[in-house]
């Protein structure tokens, strides 16, 4: 079974500027989390979907918001970009039968400049 | 809300056995999970507990005591490729997961 799949790995952006990252789950996993992992912060819940439905959302501005497609494949957007969301993006997948446990992609490094 | 609490950094030696706690307040969660993560990449699953008491896999094993809220993860025999980040997290009724601040392990020869 593929794991979870995020694209793309890195990203250079400039302030001001809108992102978009892409995470697949893995096959038949609906629930999708996302997270911000600073190395002052640690890893911060931004929002998690399930079957197309954002069913918790955390502490971050309305730039950050994201979606989720019918085939459970999710993208985060952030707009008007800001030195510090330089950070690792981590999205994880998970499913009840697999007990939740949270599965996470290899992260989607952006660089704000 | 839920708030957790790991030592920042701790050091052992190769072969040893070492124990890190995680203490937590929380409104409630279904399991309390343990994740390793190397410098640069992903967190990758170790262990997690619903119930009170010990669970054993392998080297790693983790004990939960909800009415202390208080977590371990206990490594054994103790290798090199050990040295990482280690983080407590609880689940939000399986809905996101809340982490901890991490603990670095470093492993000595």
């Amino acid at each position: 079974k593929a794991g979870v799949t995020q694209t793309p790995r890195y990203l250079i952006k400039t302030r001001g500027q809108q992102v978009t990252l892409s995470c697949s789950p893995i096959s038949g996993h609906r629930s999708v989390s996302w997270y911000q992992q600073t190395p002052g912060q640690g890893l911060q819940f931004l929002f998690e979907y399930f079957s197309e439905t954002q069913r918790n959302k955390g502490n971050f501005p309305g730039r950050f918001s994201g979606r989720q497609f019918s085939n459970s494949r999710s993208e985060m957007n952030v707009s008007t970009l800001e030195l510090g969301d330089s950070a690792l993006y981590l999205c994880a997948s998970s499913s009840p039968e697999g007990g939740n446990i949270q599965y996470f992609g290899a992260g989607t490094r952006l660089s704000v400049l | 809300g839920q708030n957790i609490d790991q030592p920042t950094e701790m050091t052992a030696t190769e072969g040893a056995i070492v124990q890190i706690n995680c203490t937590y307040q929380t409104s409630g969660f279904n399991g309390l999970f343990w994740y390793q993560q190397h410098a640069g990449e992903a967190p990758t699953f170790l262990s997690y507990n619903v119930l009170d008491g010990l669970e054993e896999k392998g080297r790693f094993s983790s004990f939960l005591s909800r009415s202390k809220g208080y977590s371990y993860l206990l490594l054994k025999e103790l290798q090199m490729k050990d040295s990482a980040s280690y983080l407590c997290a609880t689940d939000n009724y399986g809905q996101n997961f809340v982490f901890g601040p991490g603990t670095r392990l470093s492993v000595l020869p």
